[in-house]
């Protein structure tokens, strides 16, 4: 069954101290990973898509890389506006009209 | 601006009541998606449309039903059948086979 696990299910930092999010997935064949940030009462906001392992994507303070089994997230120097859920899923080649969700990773930076 | 249009943003029900959530895109996109988000969790596939008149099931689909008679347009009905409705809906697109979803605002539905 293909499923997605992210952890931890919350994080805090202080402003300027970088950390990353793992994205830990069980797919049979991944066609694609994608990254999304979500703030309260909102819809989520796509950040990124990656297709192969060894692939690494950058957005400001924010670099996504991938390997076979799992997702990485990671957040340099973050300021408190980065402070969002995100959601990390997969889409697999046998079912492309579907992305699976992991659970998500709630991020507060205090200034 | 092109955008996912969901309509109420907010919405009280009562128990043994069917309410309908709409749905709209000027995207020109083929697929649609109804996904429910309960706290804590992840986001949960209801329904999803890949073309006009044709949709699937999604992983919690009871006590849920869609119609897709135009291509703008995906409305979700949460019907008296639904046992725990109370959640945050979000409805999707995407074109082709390229796989980031655009999401609209969200509704938040409330059985009181």
């Amino acid at each position: 069954e293909d499923q997605v696990t992210q952890s931890p299910e919350a994080l805090r930092l202080q402003e300027g101290e970088s950390s990353s999010l793992n994205c830990s997935y069980t797919v049979s064949g991944l066609r694609g990973l994608f990254w999304y940030r979500q703030d309260p009462g909102k819809g989520p906001e796509f950040l990124f898509t990656l297709y192969s392992a060894g692939e690494e994507k950058e957005k400001e303070r924010l670099k996504a890389t991938l390997t076979k089994k799992e997702s990485f997230l990671h957040i340099t120097a973050p300021k408190p506006e980065d402070s969002a859920t995100y959601l990390c899923a997969v889409q697999a080649w046998s079912n492309t009209g579907k992305l699976i969700f992991g659970q998500g990773t709630t991020l507060q930076v205090k200034p | 601006d092109g955008g996912i249009t969901q309509s109420p943003k907010y919405l009280f029900r009562k128990e043994g009541q069917n309410v309908t959530l709409s749905c709209e895109q000027n995207l020109n996109h083929d697929a649609m998606y109804w996904y429910r988000q309960d706290p804590g969790q992840g986001l949960r596939l209801i329904y999803y449309s890949q073309i006009v008149n044709d949709f699937q099931k999604g992983d919690i689909a009871e006590g849920y039903s869609v119609s897709r008679e135009k291509k703008e347009s995906f409305p979700l009905t949460v019907t008296s059948a639904q046992k725990n409705p109370t959640a945050f809906y979000l409805c999707a697109s995407h074109s082709g086979l390229a796989g980031e979803l655009f999401f609209g605002e969200g509704s938040r539905l409330t059985v009181l």
